[in-house]
């Protein structure tokens, strides 16, 4: 099994520049979620999902936008990207909270718009 | 709002020593996690405290949860290097009406052991 995986792993944007960061699992897992991670903040949630179909605002979603058409795939969009959008991502799963479960975190998307 | 707080954030300690990192949180909550992450890596689940007085243990780290202190140490003995990471607590934030399935996670204990 390949865990989480997440494409790209790193990516330069210029400011109002588009792009979408892909997240896929492929442990059967009904939770997703996206995060941010910046210095001296720890973990901050953007958005979510608890299953196919379904997406929540987390956190901080502004700027952000996030699908999940397929159980294993969860995208995170970027319409229009801002510096403060620099940062590293990364996408979680889990099989069901209500129990024992961990969240199983990708390797990260290291993202720097100019 | 669930806020959940870490201290120290940097710990430098020597090999051997033993020391504690501490995790407090705002609001009840009876589930707490562990990760770890090394520099540029991503987050690796150490513990999962489901009660009050779960206590877990790893190697040379240790985990409790105290949920009417609102609560969690994590204790290191006889700090080894390759223990050199950041280590971050997270807790569900179900209770704090921000929705279930939702982790709120501490800014995280950068942790460096020197030989």
């Amino acid at each position: 099994n390949a865990g989480v995986t997440q494409t790209p792993k790193f990516r330069v944007l210029k400011t109002g520049q588009s792009m979408t960061l892909l997240c896929a699992q492929d442990m059967n897992h009904e939770y997703m979620y996206w995060y941010r991670q910046d210095p001296g903040m720890g973990l901050r949630l953007i958005h979510y999902s608890v299953g196919e179909g379904t997406t929540a605002k987390g956190e901080v979603p502004d700027g952000y936008n996030v699908s999940r058409l397929k159980k294993q795939n969860f995208l995170l969009g970027l319409e229009s990207a801002a510096p403060s959008q620099t940062s590293v991502y990364f996408c979680a799963s889990s099989r069901n909270l209500r129990v024992w479960e961990t969240q199983y975190f990708g390797p990260g998307t290291r993202l720097l718009v100019l | 709002e669930l806020k959940v707080e870490q201290n120290p954030l940097f710990l430098s300690m020597q090999e051997g020593k033993n020391y504690t990192i501490y995790c407090n949180y705002s609001t009840t909550s009876d589930r707490l996690y562990w990760y770890r992450q090394d520099p540029g890596k991503s987050l690796e689940s150490l513990f999962v405290l489901l009660s009050n007085g779960a206590v877990k243990q790893e190697g040379r780290l240790m985990a409790s949860l105290d949920t009417k202190a609102r609560l969690s140490t994590l204790h290191i003995t006889a700090a080894v290097h390759d223990l050199s990471a950041t280590y971050f607590c997270a807790v569900d934030a179900t209770y704090s009406g921000a929705g279930s399935y939702q982790l709120t996670f501490g800014k995280g204990t950068k942790l460096s052991v020197i030989p």
